[in-house]
């Protein structure tokens, strides 16, 4: 049962190079997240989904993509990468009962 | 909207010692659910513990307990018997039946002290 997978672990961008940032989930969860922390920081919501096909916006979800067009996957596509993006990027997913959340490893992400 | 603060950066315990760790949330929202996650230097999250907004008793789960207090809006984390082991991160995060956003705040750093 590998939970959440996230993929690259780690990434270094040039500004203005985009990129898709992997997560997929073996646990049939209904509900899948993105969140981004900066140092010293709390984790930030940047896109959810409550299910296949429909995402919504977090708190700060610009600059970023998503679609979510099975249960499994939800990617984050950085369209245009900027050095503001520089962080560590966390993928969860729950179930309907949100009881607990589970994370994937991260992905440490640095644009130069 | 949901909002949760933590207003303590950085806190220090003596192994051994209690320590309570402060949360509050606002929410327009009736249901509700009250997360405790650690997160060590290693990065990963690790999940704590769980408080539904419904749940007339403190979740407990070892010697973590939530201390839930609604009328307040607060969601203390308190760690009995302080361990090395728990020095880390720690977050409270929030998530609403109604949105099913989970929202995390800015968490607090232990540091247990031999």
């Amino acid at each position: 049962n590998a939970g959440v997978t996230q993929t690259p672990k780690f990434q270094v961008l040039k500004t203005g190079q985009s990129m898709t940032l992997q997560c997929a989930q073996d646990m049939n969860h209904e509900y899948m997240s993105w969140y981004r922390q900066d140092p010293g920081m709390g984790l930030r919501l940047i896109h959810y989904s409550v299910g296949a096909g429909i995402t919504d916006q977090g708190e700060v979800p610009n600059g970023y993509n998503v679609s979510r067009s099975t249960t499994e996957d939800f990617p984050l596509r950085l369209l245009s990468a900027a050095p503001s993006q520089t962080s560590v990027y966390f993928c969860a997913s729950s179930d309907r009962d949100q009881i607990e959340a589970f994370f994937g490893q991260g992905t440490r992400l640095t644009v130069v | 909207a949901q909002k949760i603060t933590q207003t303590q950066p950085g806190m220090f315990v003596q192994e051994k010692e209690a320590v309570t760790l402060d949360c509050t949330y606002d929410t327009s929202d009736q249901s509700y659910g009250l997360f405790w996650y650690k997160q060590p230097s290693s990065g990963e999250m690790i999940f704590l513990i769980y408080q539904g907004s419904y749940d007339e008793q403190n979740a407990t789960e070892g010697r973590y307990s939530l201390n839930f207090q609604k009328a307040r809006k607060s969601a203390n984390l308190v760690i009995s018997a302080s361990q090395l082991g728990d020095s880390a991160m720690y977050f409270c995060a929030m998530v609403t039946s109604n949105t099913g956003k989970l929202i995390f705040g800015q968490g607090t750093t232990l540091q247990v002290k031999p």
